[in-house]
């Protein structure tokens, strides 16, 4: 069984450039979120996939978006980034039946992305 | 607004029973209670979770107060591996109907020799 995976492992970029950084769901999981987390902070969700669809959404500007694919893997888009962007970027499956309850979650190792 | 408190920090000799409290006051009745935790430079790891009742399995117990107000998990005997930052987690309802998971800054645990 393969766990959830993120790519690109890091990433840097310039004030103002878009970046997207793709997961892939662990097998069998429909549900998958999103999380940044700043240097000595916990993770902040972002939002949360299930079947395609966005269903939950933390407090972050629309610039933030993604998106679940029918394999359940999933992007996070972020345009016109700022340097309070720079954090690590976790992704994590859930095996939802639902979508609509909190059950387990497994994360993926994060992507570092650094704002110059 | 912070809807679980925990202590900054804490520490522990190796082998011996690690207590990590948790205040989740304003917790309402359907929210359960989640720990994860993360080792340094990897994704979190969920360790366990609760409604009502205790809960143990392989990795640790959650002992939940009566009115549900407070939680404590225990790693009973600790290793040098349980170094970590230990994140309690209370579900937040989102009017869309779905849950948002709410991390605080949580419990960074040193376990010394």
């Amino acid at each position: 069984e393969t766990g959830v995976t993120q790519s690109p492992t890091h990433l840097i970029k310039t004030r103002g450039q878009q970046v997207t950084l793709r997961c892939s769901s662990q097998s069998g999981h429909n549900t998958v979120s999103w999380y940044q987390q700043a240097l000595g902070q916990g993770p902040q969700f972002i939002f949360q996939y299930y079947r395609e669809e966005e269903n939950g959404r933390g407090n972050f500007p629309p610039r933030f978006s993604g998106l679940q694919f029918p394999n359940y893997s999933s992007e996070l888009n972020v345009n016109a980034l700022e340097l309070d962007d720079s954090a690590l970027y976790l992704c994590a499956s859930s095996p939802g039946t639902s979508g609509s309850s909190y059950n387990e979650q497994f994360f993926g190792p994060g992507t570092r992305l650094t704002v110059l | 607004d912070a809807k679980t408190t925990q202590p900054t920090s804490m520490d522990c000799a190796e082998g011996r029973a690690a207590n990590l409290p948790c205040n989740h006051s304003t917790i309402s009745g359907n929210e359960y209670v989640y720990w994860y935790r993360q080792i340094h430079s990897q994704g979190p790891q969920y360790i366990i979770h609760g409604l009502k009742n205790n809960e143990t399995n392989e990795m640790a117990s959650l002992i939940i107060t009566e009115d549900r107000k407070s939680s404590t998990l225990i790693l009973p005997h600790a290793t040098l591996r349980d170094t970590a930052v230990y994140y309690c987690i209370v579900r937040v309802p989102y009017s869309g109907g779905s849950y948002i998971p709410t991390f605080g800054r949580g419990t960074s645990l040193i376990v010394h020799p």
